[in-house]
């Protein structure tokens, strides 16, 4: 399956560091999605673009900064991050409608921050 | 608050049924997913309720009772593939996903 792409796969990272994580769908789809998975916890989902719009972000901290310049392509911006924002960062896209609205997940970056 | 309930850990043996249940609380209910996820793997996608009633795909069947809050997925015929996290997620009334915690299924010979 590689509707949806995520690099890079394995990302370390000091605390002065600044990353990017990028993600790509191949699906035509028109809503993209950042979520962190942490073990033993839901999915938290950071944030939504619809139609290159953001329409959420959950109270997610400034040191992540979403980037969406086209329907296609998402990125994840990292600036001074902390120990405990090492986790599984998922991208999910979908075909957004009220009738339904199934998201199809990439393959994800662990990410540890040391 | 919303909430989704699911068991941690099931286990089952190989060629058995096993049903992992899924309970919720949010604020309006606009479909119910379930997802399936391999260690290191991203999560896909398995079965969508949004009416009561069982829906079935091959092995795996998923039950919707919308006035419970309650769900269920079934899985038949059991396979050593089949040991992976089992994610439940509801659709809330701002079409916003709520996600479980996961049930790790572990399937013994």
């Amino acid at each position: 399956e590689t509707g949806v792409t995520q690099t890079p796969r394995h990302l370390v990272m000091g605390m002065t560091n600044k990353k990017s994580l990028k993600c790509e769908q191949h699906l035509g789809h028109n809503a993209m999605y950042w979520y962190k998975q942490s073990a033993k916890k839901p999915l938290e989902l950071m944030f939504v673009y619809s139609l290159e719009e953001r329409v959420e972000n959950n109270s997610v901290p400034s040191r992540f900064s979403p980037e969406c310049p086209n329907s296609s392509h998402l990125f994840l911006h990292l600036h001074t991050l902390q120990p405990e924002d090492s986790a599984l960062y998922l991208c999910a896209s979908s075909q957004w409608s009220e009738a339904a609205d199934t998201q199809y997940f990439g393959p994800g970056t662990r990410l540890t921050v040391l | 608050g919303q909430n989704i309930d699911q068991p941690t850990e099931m286990t089952a043996t190989e060629g058995a049924i096993v049903q992992i249940n899924c309970t919720y609380q949010t604020s309006g209910f606009n479909g119910l997913f379930w997802y399936q996820q391999h260690a290191g793997e991203a999560p896909t996608f398995l079965s969508y309720n949004v009416l009561d009633g069982l829906e079935e795909k091959g092995r795996f069947s998923s039950f919707l009772s919308r006035s419970k809050g309650y769900s269920y997925l079934l899985l038949k015929e059991l396979q050593m593939k089949d040991s992976a996290s089992y994610l439940c997620a509801v659709r809330d009334s701002n079409y916003q996903l709520i996600w479980g915690a996961g049930t790790k299924l572990i399937i013994k010979p």
